[in-house]
């Protein structure tokens, strides 16, 4: 089944302690990306990679780092989590370029709370 | 900074009502206009994608409209039913990122 897998589903953590959540997508996508979705403001790109190791920053990519050192697997880590970071994480992959008919296909969502 | 609103944030109807909203986006740069379903405690689906002026979609009940000169598109609902309650999220894309709006929460009671 063509999937995007984000884990953890569901984390409670504290302030400062390192965490990584995982994406990989099974669908041979070149495009991957992350967003976060706070009430009232809609999804917001924190992080988005087009290949191999190419990643670019998104609106608000600070306190978040990423990788893609593989093509089916792009991780968000949170270096140093603060509570203003607990949100709900989508992390999402498309076939192609988003102007053209490239539309994503998301997780099913990580929702993390940073006492 | 690119701005996509959507109106209303809200929406109560009645099962088979018809209903629409509106999302609107900078006219200038234009590439892609997305919308996507987001019920509650899923992931968003993908509904339709359009990129030319004046396009127009359909899938069942659900259609959506392009206005790229003026920077806005409609989404249709007709007959709504209480399965078509959901977040209805649209979003403008270059070719690098994809810009949300915030949504239209449409709940539609038997």
């Amino acid at each position: 089944e063509a999937q995007v897998t984000q884990n953890p589903r569901y984390l409670i953590t504290v302030t400062g302690k390192k965490l990584t959540v995982t994406c990989s997508q099974n669908m041979n996508h070149e495009y991957m990306s992350w967003y976060r979705q706070d009430p009232g403001l809609g999804l917001r790109q924190i992080y988005y990679s087009m290949n191999v190791e190419v990643t670019d920053k998104g609106d608000v990519p600070e306190g978040y780092k990423v990788s893609r050192k593989e093509k089916r697997n792009f991780p968000l880590i949170l270096e140093s989590p603060s509570p203003n970071q607990t949100s709900l994480y989508f992390c999402a992959s498309s076939p192609g370029q988003l102007a053209n008919t490239g539309e994503l296909f998301f997780g099913e969502g990580s929702r993390l709370t940073v006492l | 900074i690119l701005n996509v609103e959507q109106s209303p944030q809200s929406l109560h109807v009645q099962e088979g009502d018809s209903t629409n909203f509106t999302c609107s986006f900078p006219s200038s740069n234009f590439y892609a206009l997305h919308w996507y379903r987001w019920e509650t405690a899923k992931s968003p689906e993908a509904l339709f994608v359009m990129t030319l002026n004046g396009d127009e979609k359909k899938k069942g009940r659900i259609s959506a409209t392009l206005n790229t000169k003026e920077g806005y598109s409609y989404l249709y609902i007709k007959g709504s039913q209480p399965e078509d309650s959901a977040t209805y999220l649209c979003a403008y894309s270059n070719n690098n990122d994809m810009r949300f709006g915030a949504g239209t929460r449409l709940t539609v009671k038997p």
